[in-house]
């Protein structure tokens, strides 16, 4: 069954470096979101893209974040310049198509850690 | 804006038993979708159950059922004779029904234990 991916699965990094998470949408999905998770806390939205264009943002996704879908396969989520409460789980999540009936499948996260 | 609750953070359930987790939300919208999600200690958020809110009937998959009460703004998870494989975090989510965006609105969660 396809599902989505995410690397690297954990990522440690230095307060004010820049990293970027990577996901692989499942491939025939057009919709991709990410989200995140602060330790015990509730899943909360960041973004969603569509089309090579952000859909909608919440006002977590500030000027520090952007994302991108280099190629026809990869959605990426770059944090500028990452402060210790951007310590979280992120969860990459793609939909197949414009209907509202549809479901969001979820990958696997990737756990940042900032220092 | 949408809101979800979970006001239960912690169930216990012991192995073969019923156990009903509680979720209320927060809409003007008529017509909307809402999901329970499962997320076992890997972290994964997995798909359980999924309601539509124009549809009467209660959706079901295999031993999930929901007990939807538009009026009430009510939809609970209840989960038949449990497993050790059940114990997970589960979070309730809201969605509107729009074509473009369809974030999830997801309540606080409630940790499940099950009990051998």
């Amino acid at each position: 069954e396809p599902e989505v991916t995410q690397t690297p699965s954990h990522q440690v990094t230095q307060m004010g470096q820049e990293v970027i998470l990577r996901c692989v949408p499942i491939s025939n999905h057009l919709y991709f979101y990410w989200y995140r998770q602060i330790l015990g806390q509730k899943v909360e939205f960041l973004v969603s893209f569509y089309n090579n264009e952000i859909s909608e943002k919440s006002e977590i996704f500030d000027d520090q974040f952007s994302v991108e879908r280099p190629d026809g396969s990869n959605f990426t989520l770059k944090i500028r310049s990452t402060k210790l409460e951007d310590s979280a789980m992120y969860f990459c999540a793609s939909k197949p198509g414009l209907g509202g009936a549809d479901t969001q499948y979820f990958g696997p996260g990737t756990r940042l850690t900032v220092l | 804006a949408q809101t979800v609750t979970q006001s239960q953070p912690e169930m216990s359930v012991q192995e073969a038993e019923t156990v009903t987790l509680s979720c209320t939300y927060d809409t003007s919208e008529s017509d909307y979708y809402l999901f329970w999600y499962k997320q076992p200690p890997s972290r994964q958020m997995i798909l359980v159950i999924r309601q539509e809110a124009y549809k009467q009937q209660n959706a079901t998959e295999n031993r999930f059922s929901v007990n939807f009460q538009k009026a009430a703004k009510s939809f609970s998870l209840k989960i038949s004779d449990s497993q050790l494989g059940d114990a997970a975090m589960y979070f309730c989510a809201y969605r509107r029904l729009m074509e473009y965006g369809n974030k999830l609105v997801f309540g606080a969660g409630t940790i499940l234990r099950v009990k051998s």
